[in-house]
């Protein structure tokens, strides 16, 4: 098993582009989690995948913001019409699904909008 | 809610003690323990459950107190290894969490 696998790694995008990120999480992971980290903040909830299920959006996730997981395997967040704003680590994060579990992170994709 | 962490940042001498604090407005269900070296992923360190049960091993454990809605980490006879920033995640009863702003450990030899 190789871990929760993100990328690209790192996305410089102009302002008012699409992006796209994909995650893979850890196979036996039902859950997955994406999360948004600014520097020096701890993560920021985005959304929640159960299997294919999107069960959970923040509030604060405007509609720009998509996410899903086909088929409950990978995933993607896109961005569309991005704003400075939008610069920061996205992070996903995968668990098992029974009970509360630690989650296992990737390594996160550093998104720099100019 | 975000939950509070302090203190926000603390420097330690190898070998010397610290406690991270966590404090919550809203009732726990779990509280979960990351620690991120610069540059990497946050590193799960430990999950800790309604009860007021203390968890660890060895040299790093915390605790969870329901009734003050509070968690603690303890890091004793800290090593170099120990530094990077802490987060606390409290957690809901589908295992979403809400992350704390971050308590920046230094520790010098």
């Amino acid at each position: 098993d190789t871990g929760v696998s993100q990328n690209p790694r790192h996305k410089i995008t102009k302002r008012g582009q699409n992006v796209t990120f994909r995650c893979d999480p850890i196979s036996e992971h039902n859950r997955l989690y994406w999360y948004r980290q600014t520097l020096g903040q701890g993560p920021e909830f985005l959304t929640y995948f159960q299997n294919e299920a999107q069960l959970e959006k923040s509030r604060l996730l405007s509609d720009r913001f998509s996410a899903e997981r086909p088929k409950g395997s990978f995933s993607t967040l896109e961005i569309q019409r991005t704003e400075q704003g939008d610069s920061a680590m996205y992070l996903c994060a995968s668990s098992p699904l029974t009970g509360p579990s630690g989650y296992t992170f990737g390594s996160g994709t550093r998104l720099t909008v100019v | 809610q975000q939950p509070v962490q302090s203190p926000q940042a603390v420097i330690l001498r190898e070998g010397e003690d610290a406690v991270i604090n966590c404090s919550s407005s809203k009732a726990l269900y779990s509280v979960h323990w990351y620690r991120q070296k610069h540059g990497e992923a946050p590193v799960f360190l430990m999950i800790l459950l309604k009860g007021g049960e203390q968890k660890g091993h060895e040299k790093i454990s915390a605790s969870f107190n329901e009734k003050k809605q509070q968690s603690s980490l303890y890091l004793t006879a800290s090593q170099l290894s120990y530094s990077g920033t802490y987060f606390c995640g409290t957690g809901n009863a589908g295992n979403m969490l809400t992350f704390g702003g971050g308590t920046r450990l230094m520790v010098k030899p």
